[in-house]
Parts: structure tokens; C-alpha cells; sequence
């Protein structure tokens, strides 16, 4: 049974440039949070999809954006890259009305 | 923002030794969740107490849960090498949708297990 599994693992952007990182749950799950980890700090909690819909949204810009697919998997978009949009970006799924989150192994980003 | 702080941000002991670490949060929760992240990897849950439990055990760890102070602790006891990583707290406040899983995350403390 596949774990959530990530890609790419890293990715070196420039300034300005747009990104799009991947995400496939665990199998079964539907739900998928997707959360940014700055150095040093604990994770943030970019938004969660279910049934192919934004369901809640943390503290972030419009910059970010995603989306979920009828296979339950999931992208999350980042435009008009910053320095500061450089960190660790976990994806977890879970099932809807489930408490425990799986996380996968994350993607690196690094914004030149 | 993040939810609250762990402490101590760092922690080195012996193997064998227990390990002890606190968490504050500062609003009402649903529950509280640990995880551990090993060298910036992906997390692993390792234990869940809901706002109406005070205590809760797995194998080597021991988590209480204290509402009126808005406070956690996780032990681990006979800590080994591999113990060696960060530990996070996560608060879920609930959510008005239906879904939980909005975490919002400590801090983290840095724990060192030295043979």
C-alpha cells in the first residue's frame, strides 16, 4: 500500500517564475491538505481540498492556488515566485472526516 | 502563525534516558497531535488526545493534555538513538465545512539521543 507520495523531491525557481508541485494520497484518501515549511519552523497550512473543491484556506496569497483531481490527487500552484516562497511544502492526506493526517516526503523549493 | 511554542526548542540526552517536551497552544482545540520529522523529511504521526482526555499512552510515549492551561507534554521513555529528530505539536480547532485537518503547528523541539 503506497504511501502520499511527492514530486517533484526538489526544484530551484528564479524570481518571478511559477511553479506547480504534485501529490498523490495515501490510497483510499480523499482529502489533501497541502502546508509550507519555512527553515527552521513548524509547518503552515496553505488549504485542503475534498470533492475537487477548496475547502478551508490558511493565511497565504492569492499566489497560491491548487487543485484536486477525480483520482483524488492533487497540485499545488505558486505564481510570481518570491525569495521567501522558499521552504519545505508537505502534502497529507486524509480521509474527510478523519483526524490523522499522512504526510509525504515533501518537495524542496529554493527561489533564486 | 503558528499555534503556540514548544519547549525546549532543543534537547540533548543520553539513550536510555527519558525525554520530556512541552507544548502551549492559545486557542480551544479538538484535539492535539505529535509528529516527529527526521532531517527535514515528511512527518509521522505518533500520537492523537482529544480535548476531553487527559492522558493517553503508545509503546514508549506518554501524552497528557491539560485544556484550562491550554498545555501538552510528551514523553518518551528509554529513549533510543533513533528517537534523534523534531518533535511538533499540532493543534485542530475543528472546522465549520465538516473536515478537521487544519493543523496548526508548533514550533518543534530538536531532540538528540547521544549513544
Amino acid at each position: 500500500d503506497a504511501g502520499v507520495t511527492q514530486s517533484p523531491t526538489h526544484l530551484i525557481k528564479t524570481r518571478g517564475q511559477q511553479v506547480t508541485l504534485r501529490c498523490s494520497p495515501k490510497s483510499g484518501h480523499d482529502t489533501v491538505s497541502w502546508y509550507q515549511q519555512a527553515l527552521g519552523q513548524g509547518p503552515q497550512f496553505i488549504f485542503q481540498y475534498y470533492e475537487e473543491e477548496e475547502r478551508q484556506r490558511g493565511n497565504f496569497p492569492d499566489r497560491f492556488s491548487g487543485h484536486q483531481f477525480p483520482n483524488y490527487s492533487s497540485e499545488l500552484n505558486v505564481n510570481a515566485l518570491l525569495l521567501g516562497d522558499s521552504a519545505l511544502y508537505l502534502c497529507a492526506s486524509s480521509f474527510f472526516s478523519q483526524e490523522t493526517q499522512y504526510f509525504g516526503p515533501g518537495t524542496r523549493l529554493l527561489v533564486l | 502563525s503558528q499555534q503556540g511554542e514548544e519547549d525546549p526548542q532543543a534537547l540533548s540526552i543520553q539513550e536510555g534516558e527519558n525525554a520530556t517536551m512541552n507544548c502551549s497552544y492559545k486557542t480551544s482545540i479538538n484535539n492535539l497531535q505529535w509528529y516527529r520529522q527526521n532531517s527535514g523529511r515528511g512527518l509521522v504521526h505518533l500520537i492523537l488526545i482529544r480535548s476531553n482526555e487527559r492522558e493517553k499512552h503508545s509503546g514508549r510515549l506518554r501524552v497528557t493534555l491539560d485544556t484550562s492551561k491550554k498545555s501538552s507534554s510528551l514523553l518518551i521513555t528509554a529513549s533510543r538513538a533513533a528517537d534523534t529528530a523534531s518533535y511538533f505539536c499540532a493543534t485542530d480547532a475543528g472546522s465549520t465545512t465538516g473536515g478537521g485537518n487544519k493543523l496548526t503547528f508548533g514550533t518543534g523541539t530538536q531532540l538528540k539521543v547521544e549513544l
